[in-house]
């Protein structure tokens, strides 16, 4: 089946500092990835679209200066958090459209901002 | 925008007893998703349905496409104390296809 990949897990880091997650496909090529956002005991919002080897489409709301998204390969997208605040903290989810398997999320990353 | 209602938004339960959930919506969509999302970790896809009016099983559950297709639901029968967690509809549909989430029915199940 399908496995998309996310790292790290879980990541602490001090108000102001820069966060970088990854979201790789390992065993189908993903021209188009997804990053959600869920705060505690709510749903999944989609944050944005990520286009391989062009800009990412945010969702209204989503400031794309503050959650920077990168999509180089095919197998990799990455989401960076700049100048985390606390307000920031959350559960980070992607996922990618993986042909006849349709949507398949990565494990989510728990960040933490301190 | 589109929006899914989801209902029950928790539900607990004794072990062996069914268990229905619903997702309604007042637009059409293409697909509906049932997932099932553990503490600390992403969901993962249950069911998948395709076709209105479609009624499709994976073991112990069974989902069902709406004939307006603007609804689904999901059935656990014979639950057990591994089926907890929170279950998410999701439906695809719009012009640009993108996956919209149900709130979401938290599952507690006693032993």
């Amino acid at each position: 089946g399908a496995v998309v990949s996310q790292h790290p897990s879980w990541v602490i880091c001090k108000s102001g500092t820069s966060v970088k997650i990854e979201c790789r496909s390992l065993d189908f090529q993903a021209t188009t990835m997804f990053w959600y956002r869920q705060f505690p005991k709510q749903s999944l919002m989609l944050m944005a679209t990520s286009n391989e080897g062009s800009k990412a489409t945010y969702e209204q709301g989503v400031e794309k200066d503050k959650f920077l998204i990168n999509h180089a390969s095919l197998t990799l997208s990455t989401l960076t958090v700049t100048s985390a605040h606390p307000e920031d903290s959350s559960f980070y989810i992607c996922s990618a459209l993986a042909g006849n398997y349709g949507y398949t999320f990565g494990s989510g990353t728990r960040l933490t901002v301190v | 925008g589109q929006q899914l209602n989801q209902s029950p938004q928790s539900m607990f339960i004794q072990e062996g007893e069914d268990v229905s959930m619903n997702c309604t919506s007042s637009s059409i969509f293409n697909t509906w998703l049932w997932y099932k999302q553990d503490p600390g970790e992403g969901p993962v896809l249950l069911i998948a349905l395709y076709k209105a009016g479609e009624l499709t099983s994976n073991g112990r559950l069974t989902a069902q496409f709406g004939i307006t297709r603007k609804d689904s639901f999901l059935n656990i029968s014979a639950s057990i104390p591994s089926d907890v967690g929170i279950y998410f509809c999701a439906g695809i549909g719009g012009s640009q296809g993108n996956l919209i989430f149900g709130k979401g029915t938290k599952l507690s199940v006693k032993p």
